[in-house]
């Protein structure tokens, strides 16, 4: 398994602005992806954050809005941008490593409220 | 396309009984991987269990087990022995082993454990 951190745990934030959410894992992992998870909804991928390149977006999603980094195999940051209140929503990353049992594990999630 | 169906928006049971929680998938791909989260009230994801399309078994996890049924295409979770602290909402998931890492979620169901 992996042990993984979020920051911040959650945070209120203003029409318009941005805030960048910190993923850490405790090792280095293959994959690493960014989900979002609006009020009463399931789980919707992101993308994907590759090291050292742009990450993957899913449809619907585009980079100006949620920009990603991933300097290297333990750390990705994500940026939602020019917020507005349909950005409420808590984000989780996961990892996974492939040539294990493909098992994906979650960070705690950053609870985000925009007003 | 891949789908991932739980039809039980909420599930109360005994506190000490048996629950199963339905989930149903559907992909043309015959290799793929089935899982199952927990998310209690602080937003945490966490993995519960696995079950893989070629395992001949079903999948079992202290008090979580996995009835497969692969020719229904139904990945059912039970929890034996239900505690309070099971209260809590629980995702089905499912990915392609073949290429990607992509996992989609069912809508979840929500288990309420009466005392």
């Amino acid at each position: 398994s992996a042990v993984i951190s979020q920051k911040p745990s959650r945070d209120i934030c203003q029409r318009g602005t941005s805030l960048t959410i910190q993923c850490q894992v405790d090792s280095q992992v293959t994959m690493m992806f960014w989900y979002r998870q609006q009020p009463g909804q399931s789980l919707t991928l992101i993308a994907t954050a590759n090291q050292g390149s742009e990450a993957t977006y899913e449809s619907g999603f585009v980079i100006d809005k949620f920009p990603i980094s991933r300097p290297n195999l333990t750390f990705s940051t994500l940026t939602v941008s020019n917020m507005s209140p349909e950005d409420s929503s808590i984000y989780l990353c996961s990892v996974a490593h492939l040539g294990e049992t493909d098992t994906q594990y979650f960070g705690p999630g950053t609870r985000l409220t925009v007003l | 396309a891949q789908k991932i169906t739980q039809t039980q928006p909420g599930m109360f049971v005994q506190e000490k009984e048996a629950v199963t929680l339905d989930c149903t998938y559907d992909t043309s791909d015959p290799s793929y991987g089935l899982f199952w989260y927990k998310q209690p009230s602080s937003g945490e994801m966490i993995f519960l269990i696995y079950q893989g399309s070629y395992d001949q078994q079903n999948a079992t996890e202290g008090r979580y087990s996995l009835n497969f049924q692969k020719a229904r295409k139904s990945a059912n979770l039970v929890i034996s022995a239900s505690q309070l602290g099971d209260s809590a909402m629980y995702f089905c998931a499912m990915r392609d082993l073949r290429g990607g890492f992509k996992t989609i979620f069912g809508a979840g169901t929500r288990l309420f454990v009466k005392a």
